[in-house]
């Protein structure tokens, strides 16, 4: 089991950039969270979707962030236009049900740099 | 909302003694989960142990162990034997459970802990 994967690892772009992180969850897990983390804010969810639906994106920030699930492998997160205030690290984690007693399994994140 | 509060920003520990993380929580469920997380300079972020609230059994995986005060709504990290490798930023977290569970971890503000040879 790869865990999950995300990427770029790192991610420098420009102002007014559009940005795209990626993630692949673990096989078999049927619900995904995107979560970002900043030193202001902590680490907040914002968006998580259960067998590719989206349920919940109050966490979206604005109308620049949208993610798509397209199927149960592959999600993304992107940004449109970046600002340097979308600067942080965003960890996608996958879970097999969102019911589970479990925690998540978060993958190694992408430091996103916007300048 | 339920909130979580880690009240010690930075901790330190001599190698091979023992060393205690603050939590607390506040909600007005009965029934949740609280997680501990690691997260090393590497940036993964590992669960290192978790607590049902129903269960007075505090939880216990090898060095490491919680004290659950249900009451109190404290949730507290003891390490033992620490080593060079539990350093770290240590993220204390809370998950609702049942109906009103949305799969959302609400997390703290973490604690670095620096552990000295």
């Amino acid at each position: 089991d790869a865990g999950v994967i995300q990427s770029p690892r790192h991610e420098v772009t420009e102002m007014g950039q559009e940005v795209t992180l990626r993630c692949k969850p673990i096989s078999g897990h049927n619900s995904l969270f995107w979560y970002r983390q900043t030193m202001m804010r902590g680490l907040e969810l914002l968006i998580y979707f259960n067998n590719n639906v989206p349920i919940d994106d109050s966490g979206m920030p604005e109308d620049r962030f949208s993610a798509k699930m397209p199927n149960a492998s592959f999600s993304t997160l992107k940004i449109q236009p970046s600002e340097p205030r979308d600067s942080a690290v965003y960890f996608c984690a996958s879970s097999y049900d969102r019911f589970l007693v479990y925690g998540y399994t978060f993958g190694s994140g992408t430091r996103l740099t916007v300048v | 909302a339920q909130t979580v509060t880690q009240s010690q920003p930075e901790m330190s520990v001599q190698e091979a003694e023992t060393v205690t993380l603050s939590c607390t929580y506040d909600t007005s469920e009965s029934d949740y989960y609280l997680f501990w997380y690691k997260q090393p300079p590497s940036r993964q972020m590992i669960l290192v142990i978790r607590q049902e609230a129903y269960k007075q059994q505090n939880a216990t995986e090898n060095r490491f162990s919680v004290n659950f005060q249900k009451a109190a709504k404290s949730f507290s990290l003891k390490i033992s034997d620490s080593q060079l490798g539990d350093a770290a930023m240590y993220f204390c977290a809370y998950r609702s459970a049942g109906s009103s569970n949305t799969g959302k971890l609400i997390f703290g503000q973490g604690t670095t802990l620096q552990v000295k040879p």
